[in-house]
């Protein structure tokens, strides 16, 4: 069984530029789900995909979006960088689209530094 | 508003040392509460998913118990490679499986 994979695993931006995380979900799970994670603090939601759809959303400003593949492959964008966008981003994949509860499953993360 | 916290910030323990880390709760709708284990650079590994209060569960040297407004992880003589931030988080009622998680408690079990 592949659990969630994730790339790239680190990468450098300057402020103002664009990124593109993507996030490969674990066999068998049809829901995606984003999180922000900066140091020392715990994950915080930033949306979740469900059939290619966007069916929930946390705190975070138009400028955070995402995509989910007919393969329920996700990719997380971000555009204008801020400092304050470097964090861990974490990708997390379970079944069901949210209608019961379950357990997600993480990725090791996309470590992004916006100098 | 839901809200996740967790206690102690941070705890060092001897090889051996039993103690317990907290997570109390507000939320709307319980729907589950969870433990992650996070190492350092790495993604958060679950451990445990609790669903009702007096809820039992059991891995290794860890349990976990739930309660209304809590939750407690304990650990029965620790081992360094127990070393790690251990994270709680809620999910509530609503349309997703969104996950509200505390900061964590960062253990250190000295051999």
């Amino acid at each position: 069984e592949t659990g969630v994979t994730q790339s790239p695993t680190h990468l450098i931006k300057t402020r103002g530029q664009q990124v593109t995380l993507r996030c490969s979900s674990q066999s068998g799970h049809n829901t995606v789900s984003w999180y922000q994670q900066a140091l020392g603090q715990g994950p915080q939601f930033i949306f979740q995909y469900y059939r290619e759809e966007e069916n929930g959303r946390g705190n975070f400003p138009p400028r955070f979006s995402g995509l989910q593949f007919p393969n329920y492959s996700s990719e997380l964008n971000v555009n204008a960088l801020e400092l304050d966008d470097s964090a861990l981003y974490l990708c997390a994949s379970t079944s069901g689209g949210g209608t019961s509860p379950g357990e997600l499953f993480f990725g090791e993360g996309s470590r992004l530094t916006v100098l | 508003e839901d809200q996740v916290t967790q206690s102690p910030e941070a705890l060092r323990l001897q090889e051996g040392e039993s103690s317990s880390l907290n997570c109390s709760y507000t939320v709307s709708g319980l729907r589950g509460l969870f433990w992650y284990r996070q190492d350092p650079g790495k993604g958060p590994e679950f451990l445990f998913t609790l669903y009702s209060a007096g809820e039992e569960k059991e891995k290794e040297r860890l349990k976990a118990t739930l309660t209304k407004k809590e939750s407690f992880l304990h650990i029965t003589a620790p081992k360094p490679e127990d070393s790690a931030t251990y994270l709680c988080a809620v999910q509530a009622g609503g349309a997703t499986n969104k996950l509200i998680f505390g900061t964590g408690t960062l253990l250190a079990v000295q051999p």
